[in-house]
């Protein structure tokens, strides 16, 4: 069965501090992976989208990670402000998919405090 | 910024009542999808549509109905709301064109309708 696991389920840093999360995948074949900001109440928000050849892709102070051969990916944020508190979900596609249909985590709910 | 809008945003209801949800995207997209989630919990996807008159069912089943009568607009239905309709409903959209694969393509989401049913 095709999963999405994230780690941890929620995490508190303080302001300017670094972090990392994980999200675990057998989804296969696969075609590519995403990591969504969502904040409290709203839409997600797409901050990176990572094919099989890419290792790493970053956008400002996020950068994700890809190991298509132990199917992990991370999520680190640098220099975190307050901000950043949302939820990251991790989103992973097939390659037999539409786009429609994609495997999503449960996403991490960071907290940033002052 | 995404120009993809929910309406309402917020909803409560009473058992029984029919409700639609709006959603419209002027970004000139064909495809557009309808999300359920419930808090803590991953996406659900329960009704697509791959452009005007083309809809489907989605992978969670939904008593909710859709329509696409333009590409702009994606309305869903519920005709008699119960509170285990009490969800986020979440419309999404992707980009059309060949620059990429169908499943590379980026996903672009409203804001959301929040709905409780009482």
């Amino acid at each position: 069965k095709n999963q999405v696991e994230q780690s941890p389920q929620s995490l508190i840093i303080l302001e300017g501090k670094n972090c990392t999360l994980q999200c675990n995948y057998t989804v296969s074949p696969f075609s590519n992976l995403r990591w969504y900001k969502q904040d409290t109440g709203r839409g997600p928000v797409s901050l990176t989208i990572m094919t099989f050849s890419e290792n790493t892709k970053s956008n400002g102070r996020y950068t994700a990670t890809l190991d298509a051969d132990t199917k992990q990916s991370s999520l680190h944020i640098t220099a975190s402000q307050l901000s950043d508190s949302a939820s990251y979900i991790c989103v992973v596609s097939d390659r037999g998919s539409t786009l429609g249909r994609l495997y999503f985590g449960r996403g991490t709910q960071l907290t940033v405090w002052p | 910024e995404a120009d993809i809008y929910q309406t309402p945003r917020y909803l409560v209801i009473g058992t029984g009542k029919k409700i639609t949800l709006e959603c419209s995207q002027t970004m000139g997209h064909d495809k557009m999808y309808w999300y359920q989630q419930d808090p803590g919990m991953e996406l659900h996807l329960i009704h697509y549509s791959y452009g005007v008159n083309s809809t489907e069912k989605g992978d969670l089943s939904s008593e909710s109905t859709v329509s696409r009568i333009r590409t702009e607009h994606f309305p869903l239905t519920l005709e008699s709301a119960r509170p285990s309709h009490t969800s986020q409903y979440l419309c999404a959209s992707s980009e059309t064109g060949k620059t990429a694969p169908e499943n590379h393509r980026e996903l672009f989401f409203g804001e959301g309708s929040r709905l409780t049913v009482l």
